[in-house]
């Protein structure tokens, strides 16, 4: 597609539900990247794909939170027993990757996911 | 760790003031420098960024020029518009891929 898609645009769940967002990245980009932001702050870094592994999940708050990406390109993140304090935006990036110059690394973002735990 | 530091708001300013919005980072070795932006109602977007430093970057008539001796990356505009009004981000990515965003600031530009 034209640019990362990310779906849906809003969940609202209750306490304890599981959810799973998901995202689209550019296609042919390698990189695909979550971050979360909370109301009044910038994004923060959760997980970090290079094809189809993780490469950096240091940003997991927890165990409760877990991303796939099987084939290398979409994306989904899984919240499990979600609690009021998960309620954020969660944002979508991807990159061309690989390791040919930092131009390759510019991070393209989705419109987000805003998530609503009651 | 990396951590980016951005000026408290928010910032009202007339259309046609001149702009500028402090930003400060800690990192190791060499990072790359971004500013994003995010308008109502929209994703964030890639504003500009400088990769080492001394560079300068610019779109829009915004310009950032990166200070490693200052560690610093400011972004300024001569003349802003309505249509500047937005949340701006200062970013950067060191070692790693990921970006290490500072808090935002809103500007809000008066007719």
């Amino acid at each position: 597609g034209a640019g990362v898609s990310q779906t849906p645009s809003n969940k609202v769940t209750e306490k304890g539900k599981y959810v799973e967002l998901r995202c689209d990245p550019i296609s042919g980009h390698t990189a695909l990247y979550w971050y979360r932001q909370s109301l009044g702050q910038g994004p923060e870094f959760l997980i970090y794909f290079q094809g189809t592994g993780a490469a950096d999940d240091s940003g997991l708050p927890n165990d409760r939170f877990f991303a796939v990406r099987p084939e290398g390109s979409v994306s989904t993140l899984k919240i499990q027993r979600t609690e009021r304090g998960d309620s954020a935006v969660y944002l979508c990036a991807s990159s061309l990757g690989g390791y040919r110059g930092r131009n390759k690394n510019i991070q393209y973002f989705g419109a987000g996911t805003r998530l609503s735990v009651l | 760790g990396d951590s980016v530091t951005q000026m408290e708001g928010p910032v009202t300013l007339s259309e046609e003031a001149f702009l500028t919005i402090n930003c400060t980072y800690t990192a190791t070795g060499y990072p790359s420098l971004f500013w994003y932006v995010q308008y109502p109602g929209e994703g964030l977007q890639l504003l500009l960024k400088a990769t080492k430093a001394d560079d300068k970057g610019s779109n829009k008539g915004f310009e950032a020029t990166y200070r490693k001796e200052t560690t610093s990356f400011h972004l300024e505009k001569g003349s802003v518009q309505v249509s500047d009004s937005a949340v701006y981000f200062c970013a950067l990515t060191g070692a790693n891929s990921k970006l290490t965003f500072g808090k935002g600031i809103t500007l809000s530009v008066r007719p």
